[in-house]
């Protein structure tokens, strides 16, 4: 079965600091990994997907395939980083259901 | 930037009534779906739709869902008799071919 776990429901680090949430997946087969992001009001957006290797907003993630995981990472928070950020895990290949993990709710003190 | 839109944003229903999820995907895209998500739990899949077809569907996605594309724009959630535990945000998304999904901004279904 497929599985995300997102084990901080919350993170809050101080501005300037490194930012790391964690993600780990449980899945048989060959994964397509992503982040979406979604800020207050906004909706669900795409951030990171692991294919792409883009680092977008300074955010960067990394497959792991050993240990099944695809931590999100920030050397330097910002203010406009606190969002609630959805790691999720699909199938490879086209229009393939996303499975989400639980969600972290980053907050980025001043 | 096209988006994906969604109405109503807020739904309040009587349990055992019937309500209607309305959703515009991006226009030049094939595949649709809904998730939902109650409140404080995970965001769930429910249904992926192409060609006029089901793709897949969940364990929740019971007799009493259904989805349409009645015309070349709308994608529908359709929810037969509403119960309590139906009281969530859903989510309607689309993605053309890759696999990135594109979200709309919710409907909240709130049944008393």
């Amino acid at each position: 079965a497929q599985r995300v776990t997102q084990p901080e429901k919350l993170l809050s680090v101080f501005k300037g600091a490194p930012v790391e949430l964690k993600c780990n997946y449980s899945y048989s087969g060959s994964p397509e990994l992503f982040w979406y992001v979604q800020y207050s009001r906004q909706r669900l957006q795409l951030l990171l997907r692991h294919i792409s290797r883009e680092s977008i907003k300074g955010f960067t993630a990394d497959l792991n395939k050993g240990e099944t995981s695809f931590h999100l990472k920030k050397p330097f928070a910002q203010e406009e980083d606190s969002a609630m950020y959805y790691c999720a895990l699909s199938e490879s290949g086209r229009a393939q259901k996303l499975v989400f993990g639980q969600g972290t709710r980053l907050t980025i003190n001043p | 930037e096209p988006e994906v839109t969604q109405t109503p944003s807020h739904q309040v229903t009587q349990m055992g009534q019937e309500v209607i999820l309305r959703c515009v995907p991006i226009s030049n895209h094939l595949y649709f779906y809904w998730y939902r998500q109650i409140l404080g739990q995970k965001v769930e899949f429910l249904v992926s739709f192409y060609n006029n077809e089901i793709s897949e569907k969940s364990e929740i996605f019971d007799d009493q869902f259904s989805v349409e594309r009645p015309d070349g724009s709308n994608f529908t959630l359709k929810i037969r008799s509403t119960k309590l535990e139906d009281s969530a945000m859903y989510f309607c998304a689309s993605s053309g071919e890759g696999n990135e999904q594109y979200f709309g901004p919710g409907t909240r279904l709130t049944v008393t």
